[in-house]
């Protein structure tokens, strides 16, 4: 069965203090892994894909790094508009379905 | 990236009555949507995959004769509570695909039902 963890389940940064977020993953066959960033009464907002072990991408103060087990999102000098929750979510080979992790709920302070 | 539009953004209702949730892809046509449901500080837990003029696929646990799902066009997906109850009220999201094996998901802004 496929399974998605996220680590810390909260974190707490002052403005300009760079940080990883976890995502610890299994899946027999990693189709993609994504991260999303979900603000409260919203819905998720799509970040990265990642496909295969070794790749990074990047998207202004964000870069998603992808290894065989874990995803980690990085988090360059984050400003307070950065605040939100970050899900992590695993695609298999068979099935369409994305299982989502817990997400990580991040807070920034000015 | 895909526009996904959800309506209504949030809905009051009285137990024991019905209500519809509108899923559209705006851009694109998706062949696959899913439903989504959301309770406070928790992460999204799949609740149905419909797939346009097919029946949905609910995972276990879903009640289907509760939640109804019709897919009746590229770009509609509709989601209603039957027989709402308290314990309906959630925050429920829909995604949309191009395909079902295209691994691009676009999210819709998600819908608050309260049950009262």
């Amino acid at each position: 069965e496929d399974q998605v963890t996220q680590s810390p389940e909260a974190l707490r940064l002052q403005e300009g203090e760079s940080s990883s977020l976890n995502c610890s993953y299994t899946v027999s066959g990693l189709r993609g892994l994504f991260w999303y960033r979900q603000d409260p009464g919203k819905g998720p907002e799509f970040l990265f894909t990642l496909y295969s072990a070794g790749e990074e991408k990047e998207k202004e103060r964000l870069k998603a790094t992808l290894t065989k087990k874990e995803s980690f999102l990085h988090i360059t000098a984050p400003k307070p508009e950065d605040s939100a929750t970050y899900l992590c979510a695993v695609q298999g080979p068979y099935g369409q379905n994305f299982v989502f992790g817990p997400g990580t709920r991040l807070s920034v302070l000015p | 990236g895909a526009v996904v539009s959800q309506h209504p953004s949030w809905v009051i209702c009285k137990s024991g009555t019905s209500v519809k949730i509108e899923c559209r892809s705006l851009d694109f046509q998706a062949t696959t949507m899913f439903w989504y449901r959301q309770f406070p500080k928790q992460s999204l837990m799949l609740m149905a995959t419909s797939n346009e003029g097919s029946k949905a696929t609910y995972e276990q646990g879903v009640e289907k004769d509760k939640f109804l799902i019709n897919h009746a066009s590229l770009t509609l997906s509709t989601l209603t509570v039957t027989s709402a109850h308290p314990e309906d009220s959630s925050f429920y999201i829909c995604s949309a695909r191009f395909t079902p094996e295209n691994t691009e998901a676009f999210f819709g802004q998600g819908t608050r039902l309260t049950v009262v």
